[in-house]
């Protein structure tokens, strides 16, 4: 079965820091894997997803992830944090039967000045 | 375009009282989903139809939840004789198949609070 795991519910970072997010996926079949972010009282937006055609992926705001399979990671960073970063993160697994995204718990990511 | 709207965006009941949520889908997506975003579970899936298939039920934690898509369109979830850990936001997303990579976009969500 499919699973995700992130590691730190809450990261913190001062502006023009670098933005790493943590994200670990178990999974018996190849996994389609995503980052989704979630600002205050707001659905989510997709951000960035793992097609197997490159495993550096590039998403909207700057952000990129990698997909490492001997790791099982799929860790989001961003260069420089701006205070607009300020929001709550998800990584998502695609289920087996194709039905459903499982989602990670969330790394709520604060940006100070 | 639009996107996925969901309606109401707040809803106040008392324990025991049935509630009915609605999720509009991005026009023309064949495939819908609902998740339930709560603090102590995170989101979780519930229910997932595809055109005319039999929708994926594995999600609904309890037999008080259900759902349907009428005309394959507009959504409606409910949930009979609600409990207090029934209070969360729900969320519907839509996408335009089930393909590996489809995105699902999500609606804002409705605010279930149960008293």
């Amino acid at each position: 079965a499919q699973s995700v795991t992130q590691l730190g519910s809450h990261v913190s970072v001062s502006e023009g820091a670098l933005v790493l997010l943590r994200c670990n996926y178990s999974s018996s079949v190849p996994p389609y894997l995503f980052w989704y972010v979630q600002y205050p009282n707001q659905g989510l937006q997709l951000l960035l997803k793992y097609t197997s055609a490159a495993t550096l992926v590039k998403g909207i705001n700057g952000f990129e992830a990698e997909f490492k399979k001997s790791e099982t990671s799929f860790h989001l960073t961003k260069p420089s944090a701006h205070m607009s970063d300020a929001a709550e993160y998800f990584c998502a697994v695609r289920n087996q039967a194709g039905t459903a995204l499982i989602f990670g718990k969330g790394t709520t990511l604060s940006v100070s000045s | 375009g639009a996107g996925v709207s969901q309606s109401p965006s707040n809803k106040v009941t008392e324990k025991g009282k049935d509630v009915e949520l609605r999720c509009d889908p991005i026009s023309g997506h064949t495939a819908l989903y609902w998740y339930r975003q709560s603090l102590g579970q995170g989101l979780e899936f519930l229910i997932y139809f595809q055109g005319n298939s039999a929708p994926d039920k594995s999600g609904l934690p309890s037999d008080r939840f259900s759902a349907e898509r009428t005309g394959g369109s507009v959504s409606t979830l409910t949930i009979q004789r609600t409990q207090q850990e029934d209070s969360a936001v729900y969320l519907c997303a839509s996408s335009s198949g089930t393909g590996e990579y489809n995105e699902q976009f999500f609606g804002p969500g409705t605010r279930l609070t149960v008293l």
